[in-house]
């Protein structure tokens, strides 16, 4: 089965601090990707990769940034976190057919 | 642009009864269309898929059928059980190499026993 990790299920951080979500996918997939998800909005993709060092805004790029150094990792970046960067956050890989496995998603909750 | 419209939720019936949740789509070409289901506390898991018209999706008792004339991929489940709770996306893919989906923006459906 694929699996698709991210470092934590839930995480707390403070206005202005630095925040990094990891996402790990452990089937040699060329392509992944980061939403944000929530209440009345579904789903909105945030980036995305399809090789490593390789990066395109999504929808919503504002106030993000990520990382791809390896294959199996992406990482997603928020500079400065702010309130309305509170959401879900879910992390998908694809191995370049159009079908994506996600990851248990990240509640990021910004006081 | 590229954009999925679905009944919204909640949508609540009783074990057994017969589920249809509707989803359209505007999209240039002939994109892919996707059902995924989110479980309490879970990501998303990809439930049914359909590459072309006429194509018809189907797994754990769903189905959703590819309609191009209406542009549209209902779901839908003879007899439901209190395990179908969940949160359901319709997504599109009209994009090439790895562009992301288009996700609906989610229908909560709740099963009474």
């Amino acid at each position: 089965d694929v699996k698709v990790t991210q470092s934590s299920r839930y995480l707390v951080k403070r206005t202005g601090e630095k925040v990094f979500l990891e996402c790990v996918q452990d089937m040699d997939h060329e392509n992944m990707f980061w939403y944000r998800q929530d209440p009345g909005l579904g789903l909105r993709l945030i980036y995305f990769s399809y090789d490593v060092k390789m990066k395109e805004k999504g929808d919503i790029p504002e106030g993000y940034s990520v990382s791809r150094e390896k294959k199996e990792r992406f990482s997603l970046i928020l500079e400065s976190a702010s309130t309305n960067q509170t959401s879900m956050y879910l992390c998908a890989s694809s191995p370049g057919t159009q079908e994506q496995f996600f990851g248990p998603g990240t509640r990021l909750t910004v006081l | 642009g590229n954009s999925v419209t679905q009944m919204e939720g909640p949508v609540t019936l009783s074990e057994e009864a017969f589920l249809t949740i509707n989803c359209t789509y505007t999209a240039t070409g002939y994109p892919s269309l996707f059902w995924y289901v989110q479980y309490p506390g879970e990501g998303l898991q990809l439930l049914l898929k359909a590459t072309k018209a006429d194509d018809k999706g189907s797994n754990k008792g769903f189905e959703a059928t590819y309609r191009k004339e209406t542009t549209s991929f209902h779901l839908e489940k003879g007899s439901v059980q209190v395990s179908d709770s969940a949160v359901y996306f319709c997504a599109l893919w009209a994009g090439g190499g790895a562009d992301g989906l288009t996700f609906g923006k989610g229908t909560h459906l709740i099963i009474q026993p």
